[in-house]
């Protein structure tokens, strides 16, 4: 069974920085490309950053870029979100999703979530 | 960046009822466009990949009575008969180029 844990959410100060870490078992991380969506407490889903399997390929939403790191332990089957200069509009559920592809075409298919961890920056 | 519109953004009906849920992509995307459900308090959970495959057919514990449609700029998510479950709300995603932005969700209610 596919699982992926989430950690590292809490409360920050505006400015700080966090590290989220996500867990994965139940299949072979190194093979897929993973990704970080948030939501904002009552808002809509929003893509951040995908990771290519090896690691070599990364994109980043403008809102993030330049801000946020994304990185994977293949070795550790981890997948990592380093985020610096949190601001308030930061606050949301992160999710770390798995990512696969549909005839070996169409990729970009989130079909396996964490349960998400809650980053909350405030003063 | 792509933007995706979804179309009504919430929607009152009642079990039984047959639903359709719109999402128009601001340019086209073949047919590189995926559906998920969300409960409050849950992780979303995706239902159809690529346009009008079930993920039902990938791993177990999907909900089944979803279907989708289209290509292009314009597509549809339909729930043939509502159960109590699928009250939830629902999210299109376009997955044909970075950023793999989200339409703003359909809130589906009782």
């Amino acid at each position: 069974e596919v699982q992926l844990v989430e950690s590292g959410g809490r409360l920050v100060q505006p400015g700080g920085s966090l590290r989220l870490s996500c867990a994965a078992s139940g299949f072979g991380f190194s093979s897929h490309e993973m990704t970080w969506v948030r939501q904002a407490p009552g808002k809509g889903l929003e893509w951040l950053s995908n990771i290519g399997s090896s690691g070599s390929t990364i994109y980043y939403a403008d809102s993030v870029k330049g801000r946020f790191t994304i990185s994977r332990d293949n070795a550790k089957n981890s997948l990592d979100l380093e985020m610096n200069s949190l601001r308030a509009e930061d606050t949301a559920v992160y999710y770390c999703a798995r990512i696969i592809t549909f005839g070996g075409v169409i990729g970009g298919i989130l079909d396996s979530w964490g349960q998400g961890t809650l980053v909350t920056v405030s003063s | 960046d792509i933007q995706m519109t979804q179309s009504p953004s919430s929607l009152s009906a009642s079990v039984g009822d047959r639903v359709t849920i719109s999402c128009r992509a601001s340019q086209r995307i073949s047919n590189f466009l995926n559906w998920y459900q969300q409960k409050p308090g849950k992780a979303p959970k995706l239902l159809i990949y690529a346009a009008s495959n079930a993920a039902s057919s990938l791993q177990s514990g999907v909900p089944s009575g979803f279907s989708g449609s289209g290509s292009g700029t314009d597509f549809t998510l339909t729930i043939s008969s509502l159960q109590p479950e699928d009250f939830a709300t629902y999210y299109c995603q376009q997955s044909y180029s970075t950023p793999y932005t989200f339409g703003q969700g359909t809130k589906l209610e009782i």
